[in-house]
C-alpha cells in the first residue's frame, strides 16, 4: 500500500506569493494531521481534520494560512501570502481512528 | 502547556559504540512514543510504551517509560550508521489526539 503523498517535495518561492501544499492520506485513515517542522520550534501541530472536519486549528499561526480537506483522500494547506518565516518542512500525516500515525515525506518549503 | 525535552540535542559517536538518550518532562502522559526521522523523509515510529516501568526491546534498542510515566530513554547497544538520524520522542494524554514532540536528538553514527 502507498503510505501518505505529499506534493510538491519542495517548493521554493518568492516573499508574497501563494502557496499550496498538497497530500493524500492513506486509504481508510479517517484523521488527517499537518505539521511544521523547523529547527527551533521542532514539529508543531498546525491543523486536525477528523472525518474531513476541521476539528482543531489553533496551531495555524495566522490568518494568512488554510487548510481544506474536501474529500476523504485530498487535503491542502496554503499559504498566502507567504513570508521567509514561513519557510519550514511541512508534513502530512495520518491515522486510522486512534491509532499510529504515519507521516508522509514532507515538503520543504523556502521563502524568499 | 506540556513539554517534552530531549537530551542531548547532538551525539556523534563511533560504530559499536553504546548510548543512551532522554526525553523528560514535568507532565504525565498516558502513553509516549518514540520516532526515527531520516534525512528527506517523515518520522516514522519505532514503538510505544503505556504502563509506568515498561521496557520494550526492539534489536538493539531497548525503550524504558518511567515510572511516573513522566519520561522515558532511549537505549542503543553497539550502534551502527545505520542508526543515525533524529529520534523523536512524542506524548500522548488519555483521550487526546493530539501528541506533543519534543525536538529531537540528532544521532550521527561514524563508521
Amino acid at each position: 500500500d502507498a503510505g501518505v503523498i505529499q506534493s510538491p517535495r519542495h517548493e521554493v518561492t518568492e516573499m508574497g506569493q501563494e502557496v499550496t501544499l498538497r497530500c493524500k492520506p492513506i486509504s481508510g485513515h479517517n484523521s488527517l494531521f499537518w505539521y511544521r517542522q523547523t529547527m527551533m520550534r521542532g514539529l508543531e501541530l498546525l491543523i486536525y481534520f477528523n472525518n474531513n472536519v476541521p476539528i482543531d486549528d489553533s496551531g495555524m499561526p495566522e490568518d494568512r494560512f488554510s487548510a481544506k480537506m474536501p474529500n476523504a483522500s485530498f487535503s491542502t494547506l496554503k499559504i498566502q501570502p507567504s513570508e521567509p518565516r514561513d519557510s519550514a518542512v511541512y508534513f502530512c500525516a495520518s491515522r486510522p481512528g486512534g491509532g499510529t500515525q504515519y507521516f508522509g515525506p514532507g515538503t520543504r518549503l523556502t521563502v524568499l | 502547556t506540556q513539554l517534552l525535552e530531549q537530551s542531548p540535542q547532538f551525539l556523534s559517536i563511533q560504530e559499536g559504540e553504546n548510548l543512551t538518550v532522554y526525553c523528560n518532562s514535568s507532565s504525565v502522559f498516558s502513553s509516549l512514543q518514540w520516532y526515527r526521522q531520516e534525512p528527506g523523509e517523515g518520522p516514522v515510529l519505532l514503538v510505544t510504551v503505556v504502563t509506568g516501568g515498561e521496557v520494550k526491546k526492539l534489536k538493539r534498542l531497548t525503550f524504558q517509560f518511567g515510572d511516573a510515566r513522566k519520561d522515558s530513554s532511549l537505549h542503543i547497544t553497539a550502534a551502527q550508521p545505520g542508526d543515525t538520524g533524529l529520534y523523536l520522542c512524542a506524548g500522548a494524554s488519555a483521550g487526546s489526539y493530539q501528541l506533543t514532540f519534543g525536538k529531537g536528538t540528532k544521532l550521527s553514527v561514524i563508521p
